[in-house]
């Protein structure tokens, strides 16, 4: 069955960068129409969708956070990673990857890692 | 972007009552394949989100045929027959036809 699992640092200091790594399994990036996003969810507050990569190496990102993102692939680790620049504290999170595949979006979550940003 | 507008945000249910969430999208979620890409997650407290309903109506695997989707164009609903006990939670709509893929702001179901 498929899995997801997110890693990365629990507390950044603002203007830093934050890597967020999903590591999978069950599953592969390439093959066609596959894709794993990132979702976030701060404390409290609603999903927000940050950005997915496809098989292809097609990349999308949310048009806010756009300049901020950066989400690549390692198809022979199983590994899609995040990195977002100049952290501020708005950013602390629970910070979500998720399966995707084209027209099925986001069938399996991983668990989530929270980031907490503060000095 | 495409806003979901979701309905009510709270929403009190007795056991055993059917319950109903609205969500509307500022644009229409019919796609350019003739599919609507409209999806429902549940998330329960302390969990990750999970994935209740793909393409309006089609349920996903595992998940109980109390839980119904319908609507079309830019109108949407959930029902749930019968809530149990472990429907509580937040559910939130969330569309994948346009660029970038928006969610509700979530309706928090509880047990009245």
């Amino acid at each position: 069955q498929i899995t997801l699992k997110e890693s990365g640092p629990t507390l950044v200091k603002p203007t830093q960068t934050l890597t967020l790594t999903c590591a999978f399994s069950e599953f592969s990036l390439s093959t066609s129409g596959v894709g794993v996003g990132w979702i976030r969810q701060p404390p409290g507050k609603a999903l927000e969708w940050l950005a997915l990569i496809y098989w292809n190496d097609d990349k999308r990102y949310s048009p806010s956070l756009k300049s901020r993102l950066t989400i690549t692939k390692d198809t022979s680790k199983n590994h899609v990673v995040l990195t977002m620049t100049n952290m501020d504290p708005v950013d602390t999170a629970t910070y979500y990857c998720a399966h995707h595949h084209v027209g099925n979006a986001f069938d399996i979550w991983g668990q989530g890692t929270m980031v907490t940003v503060s000095s | 972007d495409v806003v979901m507008t979701q309905s009510p945000i709270s929403l009190p249910v007795t056991l055993g009552q059917p319950a109903s969430i609205s969500c509307r999208s500022s644009q229409s979620l019919i796609y350019s394949d003739g599919n609507t890409y409209l999806n429902w997650f549940q998330q329960r407290p302390g969990q990750s989100p999970r994935r209740l309903i793909y393409k309006v109506s089609t349920r996903d695997s595992g998940v109980p045929d109390r839980f119904s989707g319908s609507g079309s164009g830019t109108d949407f609903t959930l029902q749930i027959s019968r809530v149990e006990a472990e429907d509580v939670g937040v559910y939130y709509c969330m569309q994948g036809t346009h660029w970038p893929l928006t969610f509700g702001q979530g309706t928090k179901l509880e047990i009245k």
